[in-house]
């Protein structure tokens, strides 16, 4: 049964950083491309980036390209989300998606419950 | 960019009705790359649709996927009192870039 468990949450200062992690269980982790995805009330679901099975290749959107890495451990079986030069618009729950394929194919299969980023003074 | 508009916002209707809600694209997509997503409250998303019409694993048959180009619809052929969610289409295109739709909210009339 796959699971995915993220953790790291919590309440940052604008300009500060944070890193979430994604504990993946139940499935090879090793050979599936993998997501950050966040919601907010007011963007609804948002892609952040995506990861390669063997992490040799990221991607990013627009709005966190050079602010965000995504990066994993296949060793520890998690997924990582390092978050730099935070906004107050980065403020959303962090959900971390199984890609279907090993690369970045067309759908995520399988989310975590997700953690909550508020970035506020 | 691709923007996926989802009609209705909301839809209010009984257990055992029908519901069909309506996904259109900015632009055409490929219907491999048209999915939907159904969300509960507190929940994360869950998969039903992949390909715009090939259910994911565990998804009853009372769920069905249609369309192609800018057009796609998600039909629910019997309300069952947990289909009561908001329910999400996505997309792909190269970049890689995924979009969303607004979502549709299914409630209980």
């Amino acid at each position: 049964q796959v699971h995915l468990v993220e953790s790291g949450g919590g309440v940052v200062q604008p300009g500060r950083s944070l890193r979430v992690s994604c504990a993946a269980s139940g499935f090879m982790f090793r050979r599936y491309g993998m997501h950050w995805v966040r919601q907010t009330p007011g963007k609804g679901l948002e892609w952040v980036a995506a990861i390669w099975f063997d992490g040799t290749n990221e991607d990013y959107a627009d709005s966190v390209k050079g602010r965000f890495t995504i990066f994993r451990d296949n060793s520890k079986n998690t997924l990582y989300l390092q978050m730099n030069s935070l906004r107050v618009e980065d403020s959303a729950v962090y959900y971390c998606a199984r890609d279907h394929l090993a690369s970045s194919g067309y759908y995520f299969d399988f989310w975590g419950q997700g953690t909550l980023v508020t970035v506020s003074s | 960019e691709i923007v996926l508009t989802q009609s209705p916002g909301t839809l209010s209707l009984s257990p055992g009705e029908r519901a069909t809600l309506s996904c259109r694209a900015g632009q055409s997509v490929s219907s491999s790359y048209l999915a939907w997503y159904q969300q509960k409250p507190g929940q994360a998303p869950r998969l039903l649709i992949y390909g715009a019409s090939i259910r994911a694993t565990g998804i009853p048959d009372r769920f069905s996927g249609s369309g192609s180009g800018t057009d796609f619809t998600l039909t629910i052929s019997r309300l069952e009192p947990e289909d009561f969610a908001v329910y999400y289409c996505q997309q792909y295109d190269s970049s890689p870039m995924y979009t969303f739709g607004p979502g549709t909210k299914l409630e209980i009339k």
